[in-house]
């Protein structure tokens, strides 16, 4: 069975410490690995995209990791800031007969607070 | 450059009744999908649309359903009803041969 699990639940930091949110993802036959923001009440944002020859990624202060072998991906925030609250979904993407993408797998996601 | 939009961004109906939700995908992309998010959960595919028609379909019943305009703006219609239809409905658009999906603000449906 497809499917994304995320942990932790929850977590809350305090602003400007650095976090780790991790994901383990059965997704076959496997496309990307992606993690969006998703502030409370709106769509979710892309950060990253990572395909399987990809093992890091990094946009601004959000860095992902991805181990094909493990089928582990990880989100590391570094610096947080106030505006970082939100919840991290990861996304793994069924590849299509023909290679085109095919659905996307989203995990529950990480609820992330960060206080001053 | 307008991103996706949606519409209506709440909506409050009855069990019962059926509704329509409206989404304008992001200038130049030809694929829109649906997803239905309740509350605390990850989205879930609804079914994607592509060329005005039905490419890719998840786990909904045939209440569910939609439609592509040749503008490739999209519709999402449920009829019938159900208290657990409450949930937020996101639409995104996309190049078909993209990887990247760009999200609207998604609708809230709550159902009394």
């Amino acid at each position: 069975k497809n499917q994304v699990e995320q942990s932790p639940q929850s977590l809350i930091i305090l602003e400007g410490k650095n976090c780790t949110l991790q994901c383990n993802y059965t997704v076959s036959p496997f496309s990307n690995l992606r993690w969006y923001k998703q502030d409370t009440g709106r769509g979710p944002v892309s950060l990253t995209i990572m395909t399987f020859s990809e093992n890091t990624k990094s946009n601004g202060r959000y860095t992902a990791t991805l181990d094909a072998d493990t089928k582990q991906s990880s989100l590391h925030i570094t610096a947080s800031q106030l505006s970082d609250s939100a919840s991290y979904i990861c996304v793994g993407a069924l590849l299509n007969y023909g290679g085109s993408q095919g659905n996307l797998i989203f995990g529950k996601g990480t609820k992330l607070s960060v206080k001053p | 450059d307008a991103g996706v939009t949606q519409s209506p961004t709440h909506l409050i109906k009855t069990r019962g009744q059926q509704v329509t939700l409206r989404c304008s995908p992001k200038s130049g992309h030809d694929t829109v999908s649906w997803y239905q998010q309740a509350l605390g959960q990850g989205p879930q595919f609804i079914f994607q649309y592509y060329e005005e028609e039905e490419r890719q379909r998840g786990n909904f019943p045939d209440r569910f359903s939609g439609h592509q305009f040749p503008n490739y703006s999209s519709e999402l219609n449920v009829n019938a009803l159900l208290l657990g239809d409450s949930a937020l409905y996101l639409c995104a658009s996309s190049f078909l041969s993209s990887n990247e999906q760009f999200f609207g603000p998604g609708t809230r449906l709550t159902v009394l």
